[in-house]
């Protein structure tokens, strides 16, 4: 069965620090993969999508930064943190559409609770 | 700019009332329509909506979607305290591969 892990999750980090959030998939190959933000009455946001490695797809201007350096590994980053940068991070996967109108649901990690101080 | 507006936001009730959460939507080629429940972290995925009209069911569940009038229910019957949890209504469309969230309903079910 497929699985997906996120880490770390909870972080509390200084304005101007760096960030790395990691997340993996077991179970299944070429996924596709998302980073999304769960800001406190905003919902959920999709910050990048990746549908191959090395492939990201940013869908808004931001300070944070995306990499999938291997097939079931997704990265999110930043060099400077910022205050507005505090929010409940989530990973999640799909099943790459061979057809791109083919309907597929998110898979989503546990999530990480980025505090900014 | 896709959007999905849920409402309500915020609901109360007792413990075996009927609860009906609403989702409309404006996205782009739209695919489907997807709900989850978020009870402490991850959001689990509910229900997929492709066709106007098809009630899916999962136990006391249960959801429809009106392609026409852009807007999709979802139902709990005989609520139970674990139904207390956010409950989330996205939108697939063709702009990005990713989806479209309303800002939830948060559910609270009182014993």
């Amino acid at each position: 069965s497929q699985t997906i892990h996120q880490w770390p999750a909870t972080l509390v980090q200084p304005v101007g620090s760096p960030l790395s959030l990691e997340c993996t998939v077991e179970g299944t190959s070429n996924p596709n993969l998302y980073w999304y933000r769960q800001a406190a009455g905003r919902g959920l946001q999709l910050l990048f999508y990746s549908v191959g490695i090395g492939q990201i797809s940013s869908e808004v201007p931001q300070n944070l930064s995306a990499s999938r350096p291997q097939d079931r590994q997704f990265i999110l980053s930043s060099k400077k943190l910022l205050l507005s940068d505090s929010g409940f991070y989530l990973c999640a996967w799909s099943v790459r559409a061979i057809n791109r109108w083919r309907n597929t649901e998110a898979f989503f990690g546990q999530g990480t609770r980025l505090t900014v101080v | 700019e896709d959007k999905v507006v849920q409402s309500p936001l915020s609901l109360v009730v007792h413990e075996g009332d009927t609860v009906t959460l609403n989702c409309s939507y404006e996205v782009t080629n739209f695919r489907s329509l997807l709900w989850y429940k978020q009870e402490k972290k991850a959001p689990t995925f509910l229900f997929m909506l492709t066709s106007s009209g098809i009630e899916k069911k999962s136990g006391r569940l249960s959801s429809i979607l009106d392609k026409k009038e852009l807007f999709s229910i979802l139902n709990i019957t005989a609520t139970q305290t674990g139904d207390s949890a956010v409950y989330l209504c996205a939108g697939e469309g063709g702009g990005a591969d990713g989806l479209t969230f309303g800002k939830g309903t948060h559910l609270i079910i009182q014993p």
